[in-house]
């Protein structure tokens, strides 16, 4: 089966700008986290949807927000870019929850903010 | 907040040796995680863990739920096991997962 389909896989943005990236689960799956990984920081968690809510989210300035669809694929945005925000963006899903089923992850979007 | 730590940091092996990741956690969990990242980005699930022990092939996982530590073991180890091993954690109050630094682990033939 096709596995967790993250796009674009490179992207290039200017301080300012705006960026959207996507995420299509595993064909089944409701659940959908993101996580952002940088050298400094490592993974950590920016939020989590199931069933088109917003069910966690860490701890993250505004700028940082995202959404799920009714087909269970999902997109996080990222306003008013920072050159910190160059980061590995992945995305994971899940059956149903994060605490019972296990993750699989997308290859990730890597974010480079100039 | 779960504080989660993995030693060591860096392990460079030779081939064939066993090798052992520890992690340790600060605050009780539902699972804990084991993931593989490969150069590149592409991060995979190798256990999920809520007590005991799991095996797959030469990998095998255990957790110690009093102790709040796991270890990750590798049998024959091989230069394709190169790669960063990540510990993550999942309930115990936190939202999403908490992650380790990771263990940059490389099998030199």
């Amino acid at each position: 089966k096709a596995g967790v389909t993250q796009t674009p896989r490179y992207l290039i943005k200017t301080r300012g700008q705006q960026v959207t990236l996507s995420c299509s689960p595993i064909s089944g799956h409701r659940s959908v986290s993101w996580y952002q990984q940088t050298p400094g920081q490592g993974l950590q968690f920016l939020f989590e949807y199931f069933s088109e809510t917003q069910r966690n989210k860490g701890n993250f300035p505004g700028r940082f927000s995202g959404r799920q669809f009714s087909n269970s694929r999902s997109e996080m945005n990222v306003s008013t870019l920072e050159l910190g925000d160059s980061a590995l963006y992945l995305c994971a899903s899940s059956l149903a929850g994060t605490t019972i089923y296990g993750y699989t992850f997308g290859s990730g979007t890597r974010l480079t903010v100039v | 907040k779960n504080e989660v730590e993995q030693s060591p940091q860096n392990l460079t092996a030779q081939e064939g040796e066993f090798i052992t990741i520890n992690c340790s956690y600060s605050v009780g969990i539902s699972a804990l995680h084991w993931l593989q990242q490969h150069p590149g980005g592409g991060i995979v699930s190798l256990f999920m863990l809520s007590s005991g022990k799991k095996k797959h092939g030469r990998l095998i996982a255990t957790i110690n739920i009093q102790e709040k530590h796991s270890s990750l073991h590798i049998t024959a180890s091989h230069p394709r096991d190169s790669a960063v091993y990540i510990c993550a954690v999942s309930g115990g109050g936190a939202d999403g997962l908490t992650f380790g630094k990771g263990t940059h682990l490389i099998i030199q033939p």
